[in-house]
């Protein structure tokens, strides 16, 4: 079955660090998003992405925060500099229209 | 608001028994539902999703849930527990746009 890839699985970045995670969606999907769960909370969306702009986004991707399909395969999230409080699950997930998603197992972010 | 609310935590069930997760939404819209279950170390994957139609949607994993409109809920159903079962159980709502709202998840532990 196909899979949404994430890399790393987890990364311990310093404070103020940038820091670039990875995902392989799905080879014919066409919407990809962006979701964290903070420790013990609910996961939360980040970002939406199709046709190679943002679609939607949160609250908390804020300047911080950019995501980039740089090869037509790869779909990143950066973090320009990071914070204590941006340590938590970051989820990756694909669909071929909305709502038929699929969730990568995840980078859990560590910021020290 | 668009919110979703899962009032039970932490549920402990003997393996064999039947179970029911709570789940109750506001949503200003025709709510698209979802429930996800989350192992350890894992990533989201989906159980089964409500669009519209039959108010009882079976899913994978011998799940169902059953949409009542009248009262804001979407309750996931098994009849009986399997060990395998024990993991984070999320329900999710979504609309017109791509994006998911979560609760806060429902923590099932089985008991031999």
């Amino acid at each position: 079955e196909p899979e949404v890839t994430q890399t790393p699985s987890h990364q311990v970045t310093q404070m103020g660090q940038e820091v670039i995670l990875r995902c392989v969606p799905i080879s014919n999907h066409l919407y990809f998003y962006w979701y964290r769960q903070i420790l013990g909370q609910k996961v939360e969306f980040l970002v939406s992405f199709y046709n190679n702009e943002i679609s939607e986004k949160s609250e908390i991707f804020d300047d911080q925060f950019s995501v980039e399909r740089p090869d037509g395969s790869n779909f990143t999230l950066k973090i320009r500099s990071t914070k204590l409080e941006d340590s938590a699950m970051y989820f990756c997930a694909s669909s071929t229209e909305g709502w038929g998603y699929t969730f990568g197992s995840g980078t859990r972010l560590t910021v020290v | 608001a668009q919110s979703v609310t899962q009032p039970d935590i932490h549920i402990t069930v003997s393996e064999g028994a039947s179970l029911e997760l709570r789940c109750n939404y506001s949503y200003g819209a025709t709510p698209y539902l979802f429930w996800y279950v989350q192992s350890p170390g894992q990533g989201l994957q989906l159980l089964l999703k409500y669009f519209s139609g039959d108010t009882l949607v079976q899913g994978i994993k011998g799940f169902e849930a059953e949409f009542k409109r009248s009262q804001s809920s979407f309750n996931l159903r098994k009849p009986s527990v399997h060990w395998s079962d024990a993991a984070e159980y999320f329900c999710a709502v979504g609309g017109a746009t791509n994006k998911l709202i979560f609760g806060t998840g429902t923590l099932l532990a089985v008991q031999p």
